[in-house]
């Protein structure tokens, strides 16, 4: 079955350092989106791309966090510097247009010290 | 404003009991509406979804209703097992829209 792919799945770091989080979507979809998992907010959309353009990153804060996708089978998102507030699970999920389900990656636990 | 959420945090069921996982949303104008199940150290993983235009959908041990009148969507799982103790979000998308909006789950924990 085709997956979405995250790397690193873990990630521990001190406040103030850069954070690169990397999505492999399925190949194929053109829809990309980064959402943020806390047990407070629960799941919190930070940036939608279609076709590789970012069409909404509202959720994110801009001053610090920044998404983009180079190409179609890798999307980026970083955060510098990082803040202990930013300690969350970030999940990737790519899917198609329309009314169509998103498929997950299993996420990046991150950890801001 | 709009907002999707569940009636019930956490649901324990004996193992071969049906389970119901019940989703209220507000926005009517929604019109495509999905259950993801998401385990412990993993991401959501799709599991059903049905469109405003029917009322039921059936899958694999899983039912999935859908009430437009009141605004309810209820995901039902026959025979339920240890495994399929999980957390389960519903999302809804409202026409026209790409980005889907997610609820805060229900845990359900299944007891051998």
């Amino acid at each position: 079955d085709a997956r979405v792919t995250q790397t690193p799945r873990h990630k521990v770091t001190e406040m103030g350092q850069e954070v690169t989080m990397r999505c492999q979507p399925i190949l194929g979809h053109n829809t990309v989106f980064w959402y943020r998992q806390t047990m407070m907010q629960g799941l919190e959309l930070l940036a939608y791309f279609r076709n590789r353009a970012p069409l909404d990153d509202s959720g994110m804060p801009k001053d610090r966090f920044s998404a983009e996708m180079p190409d179609a089978t890798l999307a980026t998102l970083k955060i510098q510097p990082s803040e202990p507030r930013d300690s969350a699970v970030y999940f990737c999920a790519s899917g198609w247009t329309g009314n169509q389900p998103q498929h997950f990656g299993d996420g990046t636990r991150l950890s801001i010290l | 404003g709009e907002s999707v959420g569940l009636h019930l945090p956490t649901l324990s069921v004996q193992e071969g009991d049906n389970s119901i996982i019940n989703c209220a949303y507000s926005n009517s104008a929604s019109d495509y509406f999905i259950w993801y199940k998401q385990e412990s150290g993993k991401g959501p993983q799709f599991i059903i979804d049905i469109r405003s235009n029917m009322d039921k959908r059936q899958g694999q041990r899983v039912t999935v209703l859908l009430n437009k009148t009141v605004k309810h969507l209820s995901l039902q799982i026959a025979a339920t097992q240890p495994g399929d103790s999980a957390v389960y979000f519903c999302a809804e998308k409202r026409e026209g829209s790409y980005i889907p909006t997610f609820g805060r789950g229900t845990s359900l924990i299944v007891h051998p």
